[in-house]
């Protein structure tokens, strides 16, 4: 059984960096074939595609995110990781990683709500 | 990016009603398109993919339909797990897109 889980601080000051990992049992990131991907969702519902890393370091995100965001990936740890810097109170939500084969996202975490405040 | 609209925002329903909703992509997609449901305080759960695959362990009451711009879920005797918010996913272009969501409600 493919678990995702998701680990990080739940409160981030304004312009500070979010931090966060996710550790996956029950495949090998390093087997290749998914995209391990990262999605937010407002409160109130508004899902977002936040985006992907692959296997190899190879990564694609939201245009409306990439100034500052970076995702890295540790096979030997079988975990990844997502960093955005410069948040505000508007980067406020429940953060989940998934993974994805080109079909959608099959398997999820459970989320981690990280709230932007001073 | 490509729009998803998702309608309606919201219904009401009873037990073994048939209920249908329907997304709308501003550009074609193909059959690139899934559908997630989600209950308060859990993850989205796909339910659909390739607009009519069936994930599996899903029941069989739930079945999606169309391509290109203009899909459909549908639900064809609710039952009382089914209450829940459904999304629709366009994963043909990047960045995928969501639709904004259905809460199905009890009447």
């Amino acid at each position: 059984q493919v678990q995702l889980q998701e680990s990080g601080p739940g409160l981030v000051r304004p312009s500070q960096t979010l931090s966060l990992t996710c550790s996956v049992s029950g495949d090998s990131i390093s087997s290749g074939g998914y995209f391990w991907t990262w999605i937010r969702q407002y409160p109130g519902r508004g899902l977002e595609w936040i985006g992907y890393i692959y296997s190899s370091g190879d990564t694609y995100y939201n245009p409306s995110l990439r100034s500052r965001l970076s995702m890295s990936v540790d096979t030997s740890k079988n975990h990844f990781s997502l960093r955005l810097t410069s948040v505000t109170a508007a980067d406020t939500a429940v953060y989940y990683c998934a993974r994805d084969r080109e079909s959608g996202f099959d398997y999820w975490g459970q989320g981690i709500l990280v709230t932007v405040s001073s | 990016d490509i729009q998803m609209t998702q309608s309606p925002s919201s219904l009401s329903a009873s037990v073994g009603d048939r209920v249908t909703i329907t997304c709308r992509a501003s550009l074609g997609i193909r059959n690139d398109l899934g559908w997630y449901q989600q209950k308060p305080g859990k993850a989205p759960k796909r339910l659909i993919f390739a607009a009519s695959t069936l994930q599996s362990g899903v029941p069989s009451r739930f079945s999606g339909s169309g391509s290109g711009t203009e899909f459909t879920l549908t639900i064809s005797s609710l039952q009382p797990e089914d209450f829940a918010t459904y999304y629709c996913l366009q994963h043909n272009t990047y960045p995928l897109t969501f639709g904004g969501g259905t809460k199905v409600e009890i009447k």
